[in-house]
């Protein structure tokens, strides 16, 4: 496709409940990035992706949540049992070789998602 | 700390008027600092600065570091109402690949 997607766009989960949200990066961008953004906060950072290797991982706030890019492609963000600070808009993004290097990352339209 | 400060929060503004919007941050030791477009979900990238002093300018937008008093600004002039977003700031870390942001500036721009 022509820009990142994401899927699903929106989410409302109760809590407890398992998650997984979807990322297909621009076709040829080795490098895939998750982060998470509350209302009225900027974007923090969950992980990143080089191919199929996660070589960050630190932003993970908690074990509950894991992601996974097997194929060097499609990027899946798990979370496990749910809880309501788990509220947020997820963000993927991913960048061509040397614009990473750089920062320059284009990003998905998010998954929003609410627990209740 | 290690954060980045973005300020004002918030901005209203009428057509025409022109904005400036500023960065601060405290880490010394970073590759770039750049400047991302949030409409809707997507943010979208304007400019990345690696250079103290050096502009960057594109069509009524420009942007510039100082590395020495730790600050960017982004100035938009004759603002339009397409220009409503939220400007994020983000410094781009030496280790690792990861962008640490601002909290965002949301602009209003009224016809």
């Amino acid at each position: 496709g022509a820009g990142v997607s994401q899927s699903p766009r929106y989410k409302v989960a109760k809590r407890g409940q398992d998650v997984a949200l979807r990322c297909d990066p621009i076709s040829g961008h080795v490098s895939l990035f998750w982060y998470q953004q509350a209302l009225g906060q900027g974007p923090e950072f969950l992980t990143y992706f080089q191919n199929e290797a996660q070589l960050d991982k630190s932003g993970l706030p908690s074990d509950r949540f894991f992601a996974e890019r097997p194929e060097g492609s499609v990027s899946t963000l798990k979370i496990q049992r749910t809880q309501q600070e788990d509220s947020a808009v997820y963000l993927c993004a991913s960048s061509a070789p040397g614009l990473a290097a750089a920062g320059e990352l284009f990003f998905g339209e998010g998954s929003r998602l609410t627990v209740l | 700390e290690d954060k980045v400060v973005q300020s004002p929060l918030s901005l209203v503004v009428h057509e025409g008027d022109t904005v400036t919007l500023n960065c601060s941050y405290e880490v010394t030791n970073f590759r770039s600092l750049l400047w991302y477009k949030q409409e809707k979900k997507a943010p979208t990238f304007l400019f990345m600065l690696t250079s103290s002093g050096i502009e960057k300018k594109s069509g009524r937008l420009s942007s510039i570091l100082d590395k020495k008093e730790l600050f960017s600004i982004l100035n938009i002039t004759a603002t339009q109402t397409g220009d409503s977003a939220i400007y994020l700031c983000a410094r781009f870390e030496t280790s690792g690949s990861r962008l640490t942001f601002g909290e965002g500036t949301q602009l209003t721009v009224n016809p």
